[in-house]
């Protein structure tokens, strides 16, 4: 059973860079042809908004509306990967969410999300 | 791009039917098969419902089943049951290799 867990800093100041790294157990990132590797975010009490996918191979798509602010890497040897966010605001206070998607763009496995305040 | 519209509540009593529409665009929900369905209760992480419009993961209900016509895609839940009772998202693939998600629809069950 594929397991998924988040970790990083719970707050962030204004201006500073999100990172969050996600942990995966059960299967290996880096051996299956057919999955993605994608961030989602939830505002308090909003709806889930795309931040990106990433192959483990390294190619990646963006949500448009993040992607100057957005990497997202692999790293297969701790089986991981994890998520920067740049030049944040009270806007991109939310839980996140890793998750496992499918080559046809359906998300099977997801992380129990973590919560991040950017406040000074 | 724009959010996906689905209505922001629906409600049902047990044993009843319901159906929760997703409307998009001739790039997205009209054009790809790609629509998946996500169930959320509150604090929890979303669960995988329905993907590809119309398939069921194992281990969910046969209660839960989903279709499309045009550019919106549906689901559906029969038999409702308390347990049901929970936040629903549609999620569909576009033309511009993204993924977009409705707003979210909370079904209560009276």
């Amino acid at each position: 059973q594929l397991q998924l867990q988040e970790s990083g800093p719970g707050l962030v100041k204004p201006s500073e860079t999100l990172s969050l790294t996600c942990t995966v157990a059960g299967g290996s990132i880096s051996r299956s042809s057919t999955y993605y590797w994608v961030w989602i975010r939830q505002p308090p009490g909003k709806g889930l908004e795309w931040i990106g996918s990433m192959f483990y191979s390294g190619s990646a798509y963006y949500n448009p509306s993040l992607k100057s602010r957005v990497t997202i890497s692999v790293d297969t040897s701790n089986n991981q990967f994890s998520l920067r966010l740049s030049s944040v605001t009270a806007a991109d206070t939310a839980v996140y969410y890793c998750a496992r998607q499918y080559w046809t763009w359906y998300l099977d496995y997801w992380g129990q999300g973590t919560l991040v305040t950017v406040s000074s | 791009q724009s959010a996906l519209t689905q209505p922001a509540s629906v409600s049902g009593s047990p044993g009843q039917s319901i159906t929760i529409s997703c409307t998009g665009t001739s790039s997205d929900v009209g054009d790809y098969n790609y629509v998946s369905w996500y169930q959320q209760h509150p604090g929890k992480d979303p669960k995988l419902l329905i993907y590809e419009v119309t398939n069921r993961p194992s281990g969910v209900s046969y209660r839960f089943s989903g279709s499309k016509s045009g550019n919106t895609a549906s689901l559906i839940i029969s038999g409702l049951q308390a347990e049901d009772e929970a936040d629903y998202f549609c999620s569909s693939y576009t033309s511009s290799n993204t993924l977009l998600f409705g707003g979210g629809t909370k079904l209560t069950v009276l």
